[in-house]
């Protein structure tokens, strides 16, 4: 029971361009979403949240967009650079009291020059 | 500061032997989380810890697994008779204490189990 879907396991893009990962939630208890990104052999790092009484949050060239409605997030990053290739995961918690956090299984985006 | 500091980096262990991850949480930061990569899997939830408390090991199997978080030293995550499929990557994460409810926990760079 995959409560935190990301339906594409891979994303190419060219340099410069808009890069757009997709993530659905089937728990409506949850009300914290958050995007991390890994690069090969390290740990997650913290890209940017989203509290549920939002739609929209934005860092630099990374904006998330929550349609609770919909129960779908997405992150957009524009202009997508070289080095932003890496893995992208989607991770949600519920109102619990705490930070546990329940995982998509990530989406691989490759920026090529 | 130092972030999350996980070690052993990689272990390899035989199938029966005794497996001992161990997590030092940033500093200042009291709440400590486990989570496992499978191969091809995005992070699972195992336990959440405070000094010398467990608050929700539900993500934890039921046997062999058990983890702690003494008052002075790491947490440690301690599994039994490993077998092959407890092969994966470990990851810790810790928060500050007085976490605000919504607020991100900052990850180690992970232990990788590996059972031969």
């Amino acid at each position: 029971d995959q409560q935190v879907k990301q339906n594409s396991p891979s994303l190419s893009v060219q340099e410069g361009r808009i890069s757009i990962l997709n993530c659905d939630y089937t728990n409506s208890m949850f009300d914290y979403f958050l995007w991390y990104k890994k690069y090969p052999a390290e740990g997650p790092t913290f890209l940017i949240s989203i509290s549920s009484i939002k739609d929209k949050n934005e860092d630099g060239r990374f904006t998330v967009f929550l349609n609770k409605s919909a129960k779908h997030l997405s992150l957009h990053i524009v202009p997508s650079q070289p080095g932003d290739s890496a893995v992208y995961f989607c991770a949600a918690s519920a109102p619990s009291g705490y930070s546990t956090l329940t995982f998509g299984k990530g989406t691989m985006l490759l920026v090529s020059p | 500061n130092a972030g999350v500091m996980q070690n052993p980096r990689h272990l390899v262990r035989r199938r029966g032997q005794e497996a001992r991850l161990r997590c030092s949480p940033m500093k200042g930061h009291s709440h400590v989380y486990w989570y496992r990569q499978l191969p091809e899997e995005g992070l699972k939830f195992m336990v959440y810890l405070q000094k010398e408390n467990i608050i929700d090991e539900s993500g934890m199997p039921k046997e062999r697994f058990s983890a702690e978080f003494p008052k002075e030293g790491p947490s440690i995550l301690r599994i039994q008779q490993v077998v092959r499929g407890d092969s994966a990557a470990y990851f810790c994460a810790s928060s500050p204490p007085e976490t605000e409810k919504n607020t991100e926990a900052f990850f180690g760079q992970g232990t990788r189990l590996t059972v031969v």
